[in-house]
């Protein structure tokens, strides 16, 4: 099993839409657990960590945990063409030394 | 805003060559590490580091590969003999914690093994 997948999409929608984008994960002792955003051929850009479970917002995005399921989410309110790239998620091993991703979800917002 | 840098952004070399990545990780952070993403591929874990001393690496960071801190600014991957299925982006990440808050990524350096 996978620690961390992600569905790899694509997802369109259209500009001005609520975007859902989420991910399971295998290993119930994650405790840590991130969202990156990705453009082409370009680093991983972080947008938001979260510790156990419950929600966390900054601004247009909100991260969400259920660790009962296993589930993370990312919400982006009121999504813009900008806002297209892939949207990685991550977690912390139980050393808490190196990340493991998911495979990610790449977003289309269309104008 | 404080960034990670790496240097070259993109660089060829021929099979069998010696390679040294180079990255200049956020000033007040501590752990630095390394992974690489193979062309639509996930990004996968290669090593951490810290305090002078590897403190994990992946089944990926075999022999070839080593790492160092030669100065307090700059942080270096070297592949000691190149092969065509290293070709990659890598990229270098620190971070102020261990296992809490996030990794900051630097912009890559695109690897290409001929």
């Amino acid at each position: 099993q996978k620690e961390v997948e992600q569905d790899p999409g694509p997802l369109s929608v259209p500009e001005g839409a609520i975007v859902s984008l989420n991910c399971t994960y295998s290993n119930s002792a994650f405790q840590y657990f991130m969202w990156y955003r990705q453009y082409s051929r370009k680093g991983p850009e972080l947008l938001m960590y979260t510790y156990s479970s419950g929600n966390k917002e900054d601004g247009r995005f909100t991260a969400q945990v259920d660790k009962s399921s296993k589930y993370i989410s990312l919400f982006i309110r009121d999504s813009q063409p900008s806002d297209s790239a892939t949207y990685l998620c991550a977690t912390y091993n139980n050393a808490g030394n190196m990340l493991t991703f998911g495979g990610g979800t790449r977003l289309m917002v269309k104008p | 805003e404080p960034e990670v840098t790496q240097t070259p952004s993109h660089q060829v070399t021929q099979m069998g060559q010696e390679v040294i990545l180079r990255c200049v990780p956020i000033s007040n952070h501590l752990y630095f590490y390394w992974y690489r993403q193979i062309l639509g591929q996930k990004v996968e874990f290669l090593v951490s580091f810290y305090n002078n001393e590897i403190s994990e690496k992946s089944e990926i960071f075999d022999d070839q590969f080593s790492v160092e801190r030669p100065d307090g600014s700059n942080f270096t991957l070297k592949i000691r003999s190149t092969k065509l299925e290293d070709s990659a982006m890598y990229f270098c990440a620190s971070s102020a914690d261990r296992g809490q808050g996030g990794q900051y990524f630097g912009p890559g350096t695109r690897l290409t093994v001929t």
